[in-house]
């Protein structure tokens, strides 16, 4: 059981926008604003997307952005492109006990 | 460019240790802007951090597994290690080595380098 809960899979078209929640408590996202977003095509390394809730790590198309509301981050992708098909994974500091902690990961299908 | 290369045994048996080393190319792991971390993902599933170091030894460990992991630094190799003790087949995953951020004076949570990825398969 993951500490940080995402739908197990969303889906849209080209050129569409999807979101992507991610929910914890406060003692994760509620806590502090240092969510990241990693995407993972099959049988590849993660790839950081968003740090810091809104950041863009340079060579990140700005179809991708994130935000928070209080204990859910969510991932938002415009403009869906067929390679944007990967898995999508949140995670969030946490307390100083527990520091890192991961979604279950998201699978997003490109109709 | 930075390189993370991992080296370590693919199959070890049940109740046995675990090692891995990370190799870091192209950057020192000295660097005071980063820390030296650990992350594995179990086939077909999600994504779970293991351990975390910084270039002066501090650690940082998953609660749930810190009693049958160590993690360890050695700058003049320019290397951080993995050794996790007692596996079952419940720690048969892919490992990855990773280059975190900071935050303060505690590890971060971003990643903008990762290893290749080990597949270590936990069976006799």
């Amino acid at each position: 059981q993951s500490a940080l809960t995402q739908p197990r899979s969303v889906s849209g078209s080209p050129g569409q926008s999807v979101t992507i929640s991610c929910t914890g408590t406060n003692s994760d996202i509620g806590g502090y604003n240092f969510v990241s977003w990693y995407q993972q095509h099959p049988d590849k390394a993660p790839k950081l997307m968003i740090y810091d809730v809104t950041k863009r790590p340079s060579g990140v198309p700005d179809r991708f952005s994130g935000s928070k509301s209080g204990n859910m981050a969510s991932l938002t992708i415009s403009g869906l492109q067929a390679e944007d098909e990967a898995d999508y994974y949140c995670c969030s500091y946490a307390d100083n006990y527990t520091f890192w902690v991961f979604g279950g990961g998201t699978k997003l299908t490109v109709l | 460019q930075l390189q993370l290369q991992q080296s370590g045994p693919g199959l070890v048996k049940p109740s046995e240790t675990l090692s891995l080393t990370c190799t870091v190319s192209g950057g020192s792991i000295s660097n005071s802007n980063y820390y030296w971390g650990w992350i594995r993902q179990p086939p077909g599933k999600g994504l779970e951090w293991i351990a975390t170091i910084y270039y002066t030894g501090s650690t940082y460990y998953k609660p749930s597994l810190k009693s049958r992991v160590t993690i360890s630094v050695d700058t003049s190799k320019n290397q951080f290690s993995l050794r996790l003790n007692s596996v079952t087949a419940a720690d048969t995953a892919v490992y990855y080595c990773a280059r975190q951020g900071r935050i303060g004076a505690r590890p971060g949570v971003s990643v903008d380098y990762w290893g290749q990825g080990t597949l270590v398969t936990v069976s006799s």
